[in-house]
Formats: structure tokens, C-alpha cells, sequence
């Protein structure tokens, strides 16, 4: 079964500051990968996901990430922090063979952002 | 477009009642889904349909049920509330093409039970 670690439960950088936000993964065949940021008393938005192809992924508001097949890691990364980028953040893996669209969820990291 | 849809916000109910957590859909998406949301657990699959007339359980499906009648609904039945189902609670669609899967989730229902 896929699963999904996040190491820390609670990140706190200052503005201007690099955001690092770590995943590791487990999966019995290569996965989907995705971060989704969760707002206060909002629902999930999509932030990148990995698929196929190149290990870099842009996605929105600066943020990228990079799948690192031999460390089974997808960390979340962005070189300057910004006051509103304070938010929950979830790494998810998808499921395997004709299941992809099952996606299992880490427990979270809460961002907060200091001035 | 509206995007995915939830209703209601919140909810407050009594043990052993019972209620239906309301979810459409207007992308015509043909998979949806449940997931509980609890401090510290992340989010956990609930139940979960592929199209209409199909469902299957998810990674806590007990004390609720779902139908899919058509491919915009996916409704939510606590049939018998007790404290432990004390959450929030969120529907996800998506499309199932192969590297299309991108979950959008509707705003949650947080519901209580006393």
C-alpha cells in the first residue's frame, strides 16, 4: 500500500526566507505525486504534481518540486518565503496500477510565515 | 463555473442521528470522493465512485454510505451519528484520464456530533 511521511508537522521561516518542505514516499510502482495547499476553512488547491517526464515541477505561486526516485522524496521547495504563503500543506501519492486516482494523504505541514 | 459544491458548511447533530452531506460536481468529472479531514491525520478516503452506479469503499468507510446516481452528485449518509464522526469532511472530483488526475476539492462540511 502507498504512504506517505512528512517530516514536520510544523515549518516556521521568516519572510524572504527558503521554504523547505519534506516528503517521502512509499510505493510499489512509480507513483503520481502531488502537494496541495489547504487555506484557513477552505478546501485543497493544487500546487504541482509529478507524473511523468522531467523531475522538476513548477508550480503555482513559485513553488516547485523535485521527485527523487532513489531517496523515494518529493520535497517542496521555494526560494523566498512570502507572508502569504502561510497555509497547510499536504504531499499526496496516488494509487497504484489502474487505481492512480486514489490519492493517499501525509499528515500535513503547517507554514507560518514570520515578518 | 461553480467548481465543486458542498452543503451544508456546518453541522451539529445528536448521537444516533442521522444526516446526508450534500456534493456536486459541474465538470463533468467521472470520479468523486469522500475524505475525512482530523487534526494531526491528514486527510483519509471515506468512499469513492468512478461513475454512476459504481462505488467502493475507501480507507474508513465505516457508518457511511453513499450512492451515485448521476455524475454530477455524490451524496454522504451518516445513517447513525456518533461522537467519533466528529470532522471535517470534504468532496474531490476528478477527471480518470491516464496523468489527468487532479483532485478539486469543495469548501467542507464541519460537522459535530454531541
Amino acid at each position: 500500500a502507498q504512504s506517505v511521511t512528512q517530516l514536520g508537522s510544523h515549518v516556521s521561516v521568516s519572510e524572504g526566507a527558503l521554504v523547505l518542505l519534506r516528503c517521502n514516499y512509499s510505493s510499489s510502482v512509480p507513483p503520481y505525486l502531488f502537494w496541495y495547499v489547504q487555506y484557513p476553512n477552505q478546501g485543497l488547491q493544487l500546487l504541482l504534481k509529478y507524473t511523468t517526464g522531467a523531475t522538476l515541477v513548477k508550480g503555482i505561486n513559485g513553488f516547485e518540486a523535485e521527485f527523487k526516485k532513489s531517496e523515494t522524496s518529493f520535497h517542496l521547495t521555494k526560494p523566498s518565503a512570502h507572508m502569504s504563503d502561510a497555509a497547510e500543506y499536504f504531499c499526496a501519492v496516488s494509487g497504484s496500477g489502474g487505481s492512480n486516482y486514489k490519492l493517499t494523504f501525509g499528515k500535513g505541514t503547517l507554514l507560518t510565515v514570520n515578518p | 463555473n461553480a467548481g465543486v459544491t458542498q452543503t451544508p458548511k456546518f453541522q451539529v447533530l445528536k448521537t444516533g442521528q442521522s444526516m446526508t452531506l450534500q456534493c456536486a460536481q459541474d465538470m463533468n468529472h467521472e470520479y468523486m470522493s469522500w475524505y475525512r479531514q482530523d487534526p494531526g491525520m491528514g486527510l483519509r478516503l471515506i468512499h469513492y465512485s468512478v461513475g454512476a452506479g459504481i462505488t467502493d469503499q475507501g480507507e474508513v468507510p465505516n457508518g457511511y454510505n453513499v450512492s451515485r446516481s448521476t455524475t454530477e452528485d455524490f451524496p454522504l449518509r451518516l445513517l447513525s451519528a456518533a461522537p467519533s464522526q466528529t470532522s471535517v469532511y470534504f468532496c474531490a472530483s476528478s477527471y480518470l484520464g491516464q496523468g489527468e488526475v487532479n483532485l478539486h476539492f469543495g469548501n467542507g462540511t464541519r460537522l459535530t456530533v454531541t
